[in-house]
């Protein structure tokens, strides 16, 4: 298994651009996951998806869309890049999302808005 | 919102040391995870539990419900050790993070 993969490794967007973030799994995982990892503020979930065709907030939503539309792949889309969403982002997937699962991390995506 | 808090930021041990990690959140929650961050970057989970006790190894965390507070102890560190540790509470659908414990074990 491959587990959990994050393409591209690193970013450089300029302000008003857009661009998509992959993130896909190959261990059947209903539960995905996308969240921003900025110094001195630890993870914070951007959105979230129980399975195929559903979709969901986190705590910091804003400026990122997402779509789950089989269940190995789940983009991040920024729709118009600000120097605000320079940040790491991480991948993450569970079986169903339950309290006591193992959370599996991609790579990571460095991105750097200028 | 769950805020999450840990304690100590930084850390430094000599190997060998006894070492403890603090985690204290504000809501109550479903479960709790450990994770820990290499210096690569990677993330990689350790430890999930709603209540007791785990051991992994040379690596145990506690969980007190009521008291609203974790630990993540390590034994015998070593200096493969070194990395950032991160508690994450689980409410609802959604995790919440800690910024995270930077450990160094010096040799």
């Amino acid at each position: 298994n491959a587990g959990v993969t994050q393409t591209p490794k690193f970013q450089v967007l300029k302000t008003g651009q857009s661009m998509t973030l992959q993130c896909a799994q190959d261990m059947n995982h209903e539960y995905m996951s996308w969240y921003r990892q900025d110094p001195g503020m630890g993870l914070r979930l951007i959105h979230y998806s129980v399975g195929a065709g559903i979709t969901d907030q986190g705590e910091v939503p804003n400026g990122y869309n997402v779509s789950r539309s089989t269940t190995e792949d789940f983009p991040l889309r920024l729709l118009s890049a600000a120097p605000s969403q320079t940040s790491v982002y991480f991948c993450a997937s569970s079986y169903t999302g339950l309290l006591l699962e193992t959370q599996y991390f991609g790579p990571g995506t460095r991105l750097l808005v200028l | 919102k769950n805020e999450v808090e840990q304690s100590p930021q930084n850390l430094t041990a000599q190997e060998g040391e006894f070492i403890t990690i603090n985690c204290s959140y504000s809501v109550g929650i479903s479960a709790l995870h450990w994770l820990q961050q290499h210096p690569g970057g990677g993330i990689v989970s350790l430890f999930m539990l709603s209540s007791g006790k785990k051991k992994h190894g040379r690596l145990i965390a506690t969980i007190n419900i009521q008291e609203k507070h974790s630990s993540l102890h390590i034994t015998a560190s070593h200096p493969r050790d070194s990395a950032v540790y991160i508690c994450a509470s689980f409410t609802g659908n959604q995790f919440y993070f800690g910024t995270g414990t930077s450990l160094t074990v010096i040799p």
